[in-house]
């Protein structure tokens, strides 16, 4: 069954503003990760946030993790028109891993 | 470039046909994953290896069949495949199972007619 869920399911936005957007998994997981897609393209990781961290920086992207809420949340701030892609949560638990359906982020120059 | 590759990027194939994707990795890692991400659906874990032994076959048809030759290597024979077959396939790989990022390759767009 789906185990990570993305909210919300499309996102646009304007050049400059921040986007965040939100994961939602329902078991206990060893780590989560985002993922990025490019229209017909693989899927690039972002960054993994341990069940042990509460908070993780890479460039513009920030993720924040809450165990005890089973959510975690992706902030890309100052957005570029190039950030427009699907972005994905992963769960990783005990021998399987799970993907959400994911958010369309849609930048507007 | 992410160091993982899969070929061919796009595949059309008759329900008949019998054909193959194929994945390397030149990263090093020990472990390496088949997914299917269809149009409308969440991204699917489909097998897993781990050190070249299938340690996971997540409920997938016979139709499809994967193969580890060795731990840089992995490929996905398909026959008799189905229209609702058609997907992206990704190849993904880990240094570890289970506790490591993985690495995603391009995909492969299969389409069957």
């Amino acid at each position: 069954s789906q185990q990570g869920e993305e909210d919300p399911q499309a996102l646009s936005i304007q050049e400059g503003e921040n986007a965040t957007m939100n994961c939602s998994y329902k078991t206990s997981i060893n780590n989560l990760q985002w993922y990025r897609q490019n229209s017909g393209r693989g899927l690039v990781h972002l960054i993994l946030i341990r069940s042990n961290e509460r908070e993780k920086h890479s460039g513009r992207l920030r993720v924040t993790l809450d165990t005890s809420k089973k959510s975690s949340s992706l902030l890309i701030t100052a957005s570029r028109a190039a950030d427009t892609a699907s972005y994905f949560c992963a769960t990783e638990g005990n021998n399987d891993m799970r993907f959400g359906a994911g958010t369309r982020l849609t930048v507007k120059p | 470039e992410t160091g993982v590759t899969q070929t061919p990027r796009h595949l059309v194939m008759g329900m008949t046909n019998k054909k193959s994707l194929k994945c390397e990795q030149h990263l090093g890692h020990n472990a390496m994953y088949w997914y299917k991400q269809s149009a409308k659906k969440p991204l699917e874990l489909m097998f897993v290896y781990n050190f070249k032994e299938q340690t996971e076959n997540n409920s997938v048809p016979s139709r499809f069949s994967p193969e580890c030759p060795n731990s840089s290597h992995l490929f996905l024979h398909l026959h008799t495949l189905q229209p609702e077959d058609s997907a992206l396939y990704l190849c993904a790989s880990s240094q570890e199972f289970d506790t490591d990022t993985q690495y995603f390759g391009p995909g492969t767009r299969l389409t069957v007619l």
